[in-house]
């Protein structure tokens, strides 16, 4: 499967300001997906890119894929207590219909 | 709809000891997984199946059987458990095709003592 790396690992944040998670490959990918897994809960599926330079917008997330669909973006905007988990990227599509898990980033907020 | 369920929630097992995780879809699904989840880590593929009657390794089988009952229903089977399969079981399904996205289930935390 193709291989993501997930920066940074882990981001703590004060209720309100921004936060941001990185995805980034060193192939061209074919489309990206990304997860929200709450604490003690499972993974949901948050979206899925497949234009090179897209950038789609859920509420205060946007989620943004490269020019060069190497690396994948998801920003949240005046982060709340609901936001709390950890996110993950996966790269999807092609000729392998697999999975393959980013590491993840775990935002905490403090409220 | 109850989506994709697994049981147990929860088991302790001990050194040696052998045990079977089960999963159901109702999506009619083509496609299942079983992940794991160890803290640091992310999620691990163990086992796929593509369909009903196909089974392939992933990243991490070793330790590890699993069968393909029918369309509905991808089990997992520690034959000898070990401390190191301690972790989070996470069964997945999607229709196969492409870039369908992935439902999971609630998880199984298991430990192995």
């Amino acid at each position: 499967g193709q291989q993501v790396m997930q920066i940074p690992q882990y981001q703590h944040v004060q209720e309100g300001e921004d936060f941001t998670t990185y995805c980034n490959s060193s192939t061209t990918l074919s489309n990206i997906q990304w997860y929200k897994q709450r604490p003690g809960g499972h993974p949901v599926f948050l979206i899925q890119l497949v234009k090179s330079g897209e950038v789609k917008k859920q509420k205060r997330l946007t989620f943004q894929f490269g020019e060069a669909k190497k690396n994948s973006s998801l920003h949240i905007t005046a982060t709340q207590t609901t936001d709390v988990g950890t996110y993950f990227c996966a790269p999807s599509g092609g000729s392998n219909y697999k999975l393959t898990f980013g590491k993840g980033t775990l935002l905490t907020v403090n409220p | 709809n109850a989506g994709v369920t697994q049981t147990p929630k929860f088991q302790v097992l001990k050194t040696g000891q052998s045990m079977t995780l089960q999963c159901a879809q109702d999506m009619n699904h083509n496609s299942m997984y079983w992940y794991r989840q160890d803290p640091g880590m992310g999620l691990r593929l163990i086992y796929y199946s593509a369909s009903e009657g196909t089974t392939d390794k992933g990243e991490v089988p070793n330790g590890y059987n699993v069968s393909r009952l029918n369309k509905r229903e991808f089990s997992l089977r520690l034959e000898s458990a070990a401390p190191s399969q301690t972790s989070v079981y996470f069964c997945a399904s999607n229709t196969g095709y492409g870039t369908d996205t992935q439902y999971f289930g609630p998880g199984t935390r298991l430990t192995v003592l």
